[in-house]
């Protein structure tokens, strides 16, 4: 069974700045990956990063970057120059690697960025 | 390549009545996710298909809800009778084999008064 906990409810920054959004997890599987999901208020579900367990290196996509830490269990999204355009919802998620394995979520950050 | 597409976007219903929720994954995917959102329960997987076969429903609230998958193009998630507390945003997703990043629809509103 996985288990993704967000342990920061709502975050705010100002424009420009950089924000890091918090995720532990837990898994049995051996090989997994890990998600961020960005929720605006149109609702509509958008996949921001993605990180293969065993990889090593940290995904970067343009102002998003992750911090992976295995041996924790943490998988913290770093959000650079903020724009307002980046106020939503926040998910982490976890999935095993099987094709049987589910996309487990967890509750969700939200995150304003202020002018 | 249109997304995941679902109909309706909001619905409103009273309670007692039958509720349909309808879905088209991307083409070429072969997995299909059923996923509910409350404030209360987050995002709760209800059930998933592969190949149009259901692979686990054990999120299924109740024999209330049920779901099929005709085909690899299309998917429905039913309520029967529909209650105020099943009132959340339904979502479907898709995804392909040895990709584990899914794509989601833009969510049905159900509201049930």
């Amino acid at each position: 069974a996985q288990t993704v906990t967000q342990s920061q409810p709502e975050m705010s920054v100002q424009e420009a700045e950089t924000v890091t959004l918090s995720c532990t997890y837990d898994t049995s599987e051996n090989n997994y990956y890990l998600f961020w999901y960005k929720q605006p208020p149109s609702r509509q579900m958008i996949l921001v990063i993605r990180q293969e367990a065993y990889k090593q290196q940290n995904a970067t996509e343009n102002r998003f970057s992750v911090n992976f830490q295995k041996a924790a269990k943490s998988f913290s999204l770093k959000i650079s120059d903020s724009q307002l355009g980046d106020t939503a919802m926040y998910f982490c998620a976890c999935h095993g690697s099987g094709n049987t394995g589910k996309l487990i979520f967890g509750q969700g950050t939200t995150l304003q960025v202020k002018p | 390549d249109a997304g995941v597409i679902q109909s309706p976007r909001h619905e409103v219903t009273e309670m007692g009545q039958e509720v349909t929720l309808r879905c088209k994954p991307i083409s070429g995917h072969d997995y299909l996710f059923w996923y509910r959102q409350t404030m209360m329960r987050g995002l709760e997987l209800l059930i998933y298909f592969n190949n149009n076969v259901p692979i686990d429903d054990s999120g299924m609230p109740e024999d209330r809800f049920s779901a099929k998958m005709p085909n690899a193009s299309f998917s429905t998630l039913k309520i029967q009778p529909s209650e105020p507390r099943d009132s959340a945003v339904y979502f479907c997703a898709s995804r392909k084999t040895s990709y584990y990043g899914y794509t989601f629809g833009s969510g049905t509103r159900l509201t049930v008064v």
